[in-house]
């Protein structure tokens, strides 16, 4: 069975403080992996899409990873503006679908 | 680029009542969208997904008769909620198909469904 987890639950940081979140995934094919940040009432918003183990991306404070097992989103000198839920999911390569984990909700204490 | 709008973002019904949810890309075609339900702290769960001029492909567990979906065209879905009860009340949240090639879904604000 896919399964995408994400840890941890939950994660609270002082302004500054640098961390990571994780996101590990037993998929039967990944096509991709997706990070999405979601603030309360809101839908997804789109951070980053990794293809392949070892790939990279970047965007102001966050930085996403991909291995053969695992993905880390890392965020350095994190401010108050960046707590929100953060979601990764897996794209299945031979049903197309998108498997979410549960998130994590990141709170950024001035 | 790659926005996706909903409407309307909240709407309150009484029971028994049907509810229309539109879905649009407003800066690409999409010729697959995504209809998900999100419940309190949980993450979302995938309804059904549309494709342009065919006919939706529903999950598991998912009632096609109680959850209609229309694609009508290449930028507007719409999910009908028929005869809505108070286990109904939901986040639905709609995504739409980047036209990358690489699978990135785009998602709308979601609709927030009360059934009294």
């Amino acid at each position: 069975e896919d399964q995408v987890t994400q840890s941890p639950e939950a994660l609270r940081l002082q302004e500054g403080e640098s961390s990571s979140l994780n996101c590990s995934y037993t998929v039967s094919g990944l096509r991709g992996l997706f990070w999405y940040r979601q603030d309360p009432g809101k839908g997804p918003e789109f951070l980053f899409t990794l293809y392949s183990a070892g790939e990279e991306k970047e965007k102001e404070r966050l930085k996403a990873t991909l291995t053969k097992k695992e993905s880390f989103l890392h965020i350095t000198a994190p401010k108050p503006e960046d707590s929100a839920t953060y979601l990764c999911a897996v794209l299945i390569s031979n049903t197309g679908k998108l498997i979410f984990g549960q998130g994590t909700t990141l709170q950024v204490k001035p | 680029g790659a926005v996706v709008s909903q409407h309307p973002s909240r709407v309150i019904c009484k029971s028994g009542t049907s509810v229309k949810i539109e879905c649009r890309s407003l800066d690409f075609q999409a010729t697959t969208m995504f209809w998900y339900r999100q419940f309190p702290k949980k993450s979302l769960m995938l309804m059904a997904t549309s494709n342009e001029g065919s006919k939706a492909t529903y999950e598991q567990g998912v009632e096609k008769d109680k959850f209609l979906i229309n694609h009508a065209s290449l930028t507007l879905s719409t999910l009908t909620v028929t005869s809505a009860h108070p286990e109904d009340s939901s986040f639905y949240i709609c995504s739409a198909e980047g036209t990358s090639g690489g699978g990135t879904q785009y998602f709308g604000p979601g609709t927030r469904l009360l059934v009294l």
